[in-house]
């Protein structure tokens, strides 16, 4: 079995401040996990993914997330938050012969 | 670049019509999901298919509801006598199966129920 929890509904940051997105993973298999990221009517769009091989994993828009097994997290991080990146954001697991599935979505909002 | 594609993009039908969604993936990709979002939710697993066995069901996939892949490539989601609560965005998505990138999900644009 395996799980996904995202402990914040809402983030709101500043323009330019660091932002922290956390997620929590439970799964009996060694999981894939990833983050997507939705803006308001649009796409899923996969920001990064992690799959075995470095835990720091580099994505699009400098995000990046750390993969760490002893506290089952897989948290997204940027440096410095643009009004770009206002969106939804929701982390996902998935392992080989079970089904993906999603956390409930961090909501990002970007304050000027 | 062949992506999935979903059709329609939008329906809007009258309660207790019947509807049906067509998905087609990419064409290499074995797994093939459906996902159901409503406003300000996350993703709601439906069911999955890998090639043309449907593997697993979720408990928010009334018997109003059939998925079926018939020969492995394209999905149909079907809902029948649809409620007013059956209004969202439907969601389709495909992925490998083998291989580390087997979670990685590629996403159509959705089509988007109202039932009026």
């Amino acid at each position: 079995a395996q799980s996904v929890t995202q402990l914040d509904s809402h983030v709101s940051v500043s323009e330019g401040t660091p932002v922290l997105l956390r997620c929590n993973y439970s799964s009996s298999y060694s999981p894939s996990l990833f983050w997507y990221v939705q803006h308001p009517n649009k796409g899923l769009q996969l920001l990064l993914k992690y799959t075995s091989a470095a835990t720091l994993v580099k994505g699009i828009n400098g995000f990046e997330a750390e993969f760490k097994k002893s506290e089952t997290s897989f948290h997204l991080t940027k440096p410095s938050a643009h009004m770009s990146d206002a969106a939804e954001y929701f982390c996902v697991v998935s392992s080989t012969g079970f089904k993906t599935i999603f956390g409930a979505g961090t909501r990002l909002f970007v304050k000027a | 670049d062949t992506g999935v594609s979903q059709d329609p993009r939008h329906k809007i039908t009258k309660r207790g019509q019947n509807v049906t969604f067509r998905c087609d993936p990419i064409s290499e990709h074995n797994r093939l999901y459906w996902y159901r979002q409503t406003l300000g939710q996350g993703p709601e697993f439906l069911t999955y298919f890998q090639n043309e066995a449907q593997l697993e069901k979720s408990r928010l996939l009334s018997d109003r509801f059939s998925a079926e892949r018939p020969k492995g490539s394209f999905s149909t989601l079907e809902i029948q006598r649809t409620e007013q609560g059956d209004s969202a965005m439907y969601l389709c998505a495909s992925s490998r199966l083998r291989d580390r990138d087997s979670g990685e999900l590629f996403f159509g644009e959705g089509s988007r129920l109202t039932v009026l």
